[in-house]
């Protein structure tokens, strides 16, 4: 398995609050990506990296940053959550050169925000 | 645009009967395919990809897909399911020279005794 964790597993917050989510990896893998799963829609791409303070959007970045400083770790931030925000997050990893660019799951992250 | 459709969101089997999950993308370019499965509450495990070649690819846990490129389909098949399939089943498309996943609704796989 891709050593791939992610913190908190399980988060339950209130509208308006700031909240941070954590993707750690070990593989030291250069692209990083942070989806969002609910019913009825699959996995959607919220935001990426292909490195260290290189980042970029995704098809449902609007509410969402993100943060690399290390190539370990990928945050995403919900400055002011929404309950619209409420979902299962994942990370996944993968490394250019692995054609094509497969990528790896992290256990992923159930938010809920009342 | 590329786009991917699982017509199934549940499928409902008897152990031990074979089952096919139906996938078909939409893409003006040349894509690769995957599946992908989750078990309950865990993350996503690549079962199987289709990159080049044989148009049957094999994977984990004795499933197996075909891609018709006429029919910009890509099933996921198994001749025999067990309890133990039972799990969400993704689609997705990753389009030639892009890192990009797209990933259909799911498939629910229900197994019952």
């Amino acid at each position: 398995d891709a050593g791939i964790t992610q913190s908190p597993r399980h988060k339950v917050t209130e509208t308006g609050t700031p909240v941070t989510l954590r993707c750690h990896q070990t593989e030291n893998h250069r692209y990083m990506y942070w989806y969002r799963q609910d019913p009825g829609h699959g996995l959607r791409l919220i935001h990426y990296s292909y490195g260290v303070k290189d980042t970029d959007k995704g098809e449902v970045s609007d509410g969402y940053s993100v943060s690399r400083s290390k190539t370990e770790d990928f945050l995403l931030t919900l400055e002011s959550a929404t309950s619209s925000q409420t979902s299962v997050y994942f990370c996944a990893i993968s490394e250019e050169g692995n054609s094509p660019y497969e990528q790896y799951f992290g256990p992923g992250t159930r938010l809920t925000v009342t | 645009a590329q786009s991917v459709t699982q017509l199934d969101s549940q499928v409902p089997v008897f152990e031990e009967a074979p089952v096919e999950l139906r996938c078909n993308y939409s893409s003006s370019v040349s894509v690769y395919l995957f599946w992908y499965v989750q078990y309950p509450n865990q993350g996503l495990q690549l079962l199987l990809k289709y990159l080049s070649g044989s148009t049957l690819v094999k994977g984990i846990n004795g499933f197996e897909a075909e891609f018709n490129k006429s029919q910009t389909s890509f099933h996921l098949r198994k001749p025999s399911v067990h309890i133990s399939d039972t799990a969400e089943y993704f689609c997705a498309v990753t389009p030639y020279n892009t890192d990009k996943l797209i990933f259909g609704t799911g498939t629910r796989l229900q197994v019952f005794p």
